[in-house]
């Protein structure tokens, strides 16, 4: 079955310093890959996407996410946090086959400290 | 990509009763996904709905609790049934456009 993984329920970085919020997938085929990030009240907002090509995918607010395959993974990176980074970020996988929408991962709280 | 109205925004509803929420999109699309996401958890997918069909249910998700109606390629909604305290949640409506997913704004729902 496909599932998605966040390890981390939550992330604390020092403002300024990089900060990487991990995701691992598994799947049959090969899949979408997604980021989004949700405030408090606040929907889904798309951060980025990896469909196909280039394993390094930059996306908004500086973030960006590199594919690896044969790790299964899709982590997500920024190499300078900032406060306002502080949120609710979700990894999800579309893997193809018909009608299906998208599975996520559980959510990492990412904490930027001042 | 595509804008999405959700309402209401917000609800807080009696036990028992049922509650419409709506989705509206600024272009024709030919999915569209509702999404439950429960206090302090993920999104779960509820259904898949296709205009001119009857909505595809993820396992735990039953038509009788969770209709959803598709009347044309920018609209649908989704009804809560026979609410309890358990519905409690946040729903979200999305469309999928040129591979990429987009969510409107959620519909917190509050059963007592």
């Amino acid at each position: 079955a496909q599932s998605v993984a966040q390890p981390e329920d939550q992330v604390n970085v020092a403002e300024g310093n990089p900060l990487t919020v991990k995701c691992t997938y598994s799947v049959s085929g090969n899949p979408y890959l997604f980021w989004y990030v949700q405030y408090p009240n606040r929907g889904l907002q798309f951060l980025l996407k990896y469909i196909t090509g280039d394993n390094l995918v930059k996306g908004s607010y500086g973030f960006e996410a590199e594919f690896n395959k044969s790790q299964t993974s899709f982590h997500l990176k920024k190499p300078s946090a900032l406060v306002s980074d502080s949120a609710l970020y979700f990894c999800a996988m579309y893997s193809g086959g018909g009608a299906d929408g998208l599975t996520f991962g559980k959510g990492t709280h990412l904490i930027i400290q001042p | 990509s595509a804008v999405i109205s959700q309402k209401p925004s917000r609800d807080i509803c009696q036990r028992g009763t049922s509650l419409t929420i709506q989705c509206q999109v600024d272009s024709q699309v030919t999915m569209m996904f509702w999404y439950r996401q429960q206090p302090g958890q993920s999104l779960t997918l509820i259904a898949t709905a296709n205009q001119g069909s009857e909505a595809t249910y993820e396992s735990g998700f039953v038509i009788d609790k969770f209709p959803i109606s598709r009347p044309n390629l920018t609209f649908s909604t989704l009804t809560v049934s026979n609410m309890s305290p358990e519905d409690s949640s946040i729903y979200l409506c999305s469309v999928e456009v040129s591979g990429g997913y987009t969510f409107g704004s959620g519909t917190r729902l509050t059963v007592v």
